[in-house]
C-alpha cells in the first residue's frame, strides 16, 4: 500500500512570498489532514477534510492560509503572503474515517524555510 | 476541549533500561490514544495504539497502559536500544471528532 505523498519535500521563500505544498493521501482514505510543524513542537492541526468537505479550521490563519480539496482525493495548502513564523514543517496525514477512531498515516513533510 | 500534556520533556536512559512517558488527557469521552515516534527529520510514524475499551496493550518491547478513571495513559519501552532515541508524541482526539490534539513531544535518548 502506498503512503501518503507530499511534494515538494523543501521549499525556501522570502518574506511576502506564496507557496503552495501539495498532498495526495493513501488510497481510500477519506480524512485529510494539515499540521503545522514548528522545530521541537508537536504537530499542530490546521485543517481537516472529509472527503471534499471541511470539518474544522478553527487553527488555520485564514488571512493567509487556504486550502482544498475539490475531488476528495488530493489537497493543496497555500500560504499568501508568507511570515518568517511560518517557518516550520507541514504535515500531511490520512485516515479512512470510517470507525470510531482514525489512525492517521503521516507524509514525509514539506520543510519551509521562510528568510 | 481537549488538553493534553506529556512528560517528561526529555529522557536519557541507558541501553537495556526502561523508559516511560506519560500523557494525561482531559477529554473523558477520548476513546483512542496513539503513540507516534519520530526520528530526526522524519515523518512521525504510528507506533502502537490503544482503545478505550482495554488497559494495557503489548507489541514486544513496547507498552501502552491506559488509566482512564485518571485519564493518563503511558508509553513503555523495555530493554531500550540506540535505535528507540527520537521524539515521542502522544495524541489524543476530540471526543466525536477525528481531530487529534498531541503531546508536547518527548525526546528520549538511549546512551550505548
Amino acid at each position: 500500500e502506498a503512503g501518503v505523498a507530499q511534494s515538494p519535500r523543501y521549499k525556501i521563500i522570502e518574506k511576502r512570498q506564496s507557496v503552495a505544498f501539495w498532498c495526495n493521501p493513501i488510497s481510500g482514505h477519506a480524512t485529510l489532514y494539515w499540521y503545522q510543524q514548528i522545530l521541537g513542537q508537536g504537530p499542530k492541526l490546521l485543517i481537516q477534510f472529509q472527503n471534499n468537505g471541511v470539518v474544522d479550521d478553527s487553527q488555520l490563519p485564514k488571512d493567509r492560509f487556504s486550502a482544498e480539496r475539490l475531488k476528495g482525493v488530493d489537497s493543496t495548502l497555500k500560504i499568501q503572503p508568507a511570515k518568517l513564523e511560518d517557518s516550520a514543517v507541514y504535515l500531511c496525514a490520512s485516515g479512512d474515517g470510517t470507525r470510531s477512531y482514525n489512525e492517521q498515516f503521516f507524509g514525509p513533510g514539506t520543510r519551509l524555510t521562510v528568510l | 476541549g481537549e488538553n493534553v500534556e506529556q512528560h517528561p520533556s526529555t529522557l536519557s536512559v541507558q541501553e537495556g533500561d526502561s523508559a516511560v512517558i506519560k500523557c494525561t488527557y482531559s477529554d473523558s469521552a477520548s476513546n483512542y490514544f496513539p503513540w507516534y515516534k519520530q526520528e530526526l527529520g522524519k515523518r512521525p510514524q504510528l507506533i502502537i495504539d490503544i482503545r478505550s475499551n482495554v488497559g494495557e496493550k503489548k507489541d514486544q518491547r513496547i507498552a501502552v497502559t491506559l488509566n482512564k478513571t485518571a485519564k493518563h495513559f503511558s508509553l513503555h519501552i523495555t530493554e531500550t536500544q540506540p535505535e528507540d532515541s527520537a521524539v515521542y508524541f502522544c495524541a489524543a482526539p476530540l471526543s466525536g471528532t477525528y481531530k487529534y490534539i498531541f503531546g508536547t513531544g518527548t525526546r528520549l535518548k538511549v546512551l550505548a
